[in-house]
């Protein structure tokens, strides 16, 4: 199983584009990376998913190179509400490793 | 309303004493997981199922049982807890693909404290 390698927190402002990079140096070739999100006291919720180069919907984009060997998640203009956990999630197969996430923080 | 529910949300009990995590999700999805999530170290799975009477062990399956009876129940048993299970548990769910799965959809959670 791929393992990912995340900051461990990020701050930003309301308004602002945040991008939060995920490391998965050992992807295999029929992983998917995907993206979820995290409030307090909450299960996570899926945000995005991707194999490669970009996909967006209408909360994020993700952007994967050609290696794969990263990704990232682009949240245009956060807001307060945005503040959670962010976990990125690299699987092929039906066990799943979540790693510690990205706490984010979004300011006023 | 699509959704996955967990009973109890909240559970205090002693060392020893038997326990059942109980896990349901209306959505007909083949693939139902149990993680937990502590402090530092993100959310961990303990066992999956892909159907009924399908089941294997996730990262974390020391301590815990499940089983696949019915496709839209996948409770998780501790027959002798330790505090070391002291731990927020979500159930998950998803459809199957091939060779991987959809989007998982989680519950709201239990917190369990052994004492």
């Amino acid at each position: 199983l791929a393992k990912t390698t995340q900051p461990i927190s990020m701050d930003s402002y309301e308004g602002q584009e945040v991008n939060i990079t995920c490391s998965h140096n050992n992807i295999a070739t029929n992983d998917y990376i995907t993206w979820y999100q995290q409030f307090p006291s909450q299960g996570p919720r899926f945000i995005i998913q991707g194999y490669k180069t970009k996909v967006t919907n209408e909360v994020a984009s993700l952007f994967i190179p050609a290696d794969r060997k990263s990704s990232t998640l682009s949240l245009p203009r956060v807001s307060l509400s945005d503040t959670a956990v962010y976990y990125c999630l690299v699987s092929g197969t039906y066990k799943y490793i979540f790693g510690t996430g990205t706490r984010l923080k979004v300011l006023a | 309303e699509a959704q996955v529910t967990q009973n109890p949300r909240y559970l205090i009990t002693v060392t020893g004493k038997k326990l059942t995590v109980t896990c349901s999700q209306n959505m007909n999805h083949e693939y139902m997981s149990w993680y937990r999530q502590d402090p530092g170290l993100g959310l961990r799975q303990i066992y999956y199922s892909m159907n009924v009477e399908v089941t294997d062990k996730g990262d974390v399956p020391e301590g815990y049982k499940v089983s696949r009876k019915e496709k839209r129940n996948f409770p998780l048993i501790l027959e002798s807890p330790s505090p070391n299970q002291t731990s927020l548990y979500f159930c998950a769910s998803s459809l199957l693909l091939a060779g991987a799965t959809d989007t998982q959809y989680f519950g709201p959670g239990t917190r369990l404290t052994v004492l």
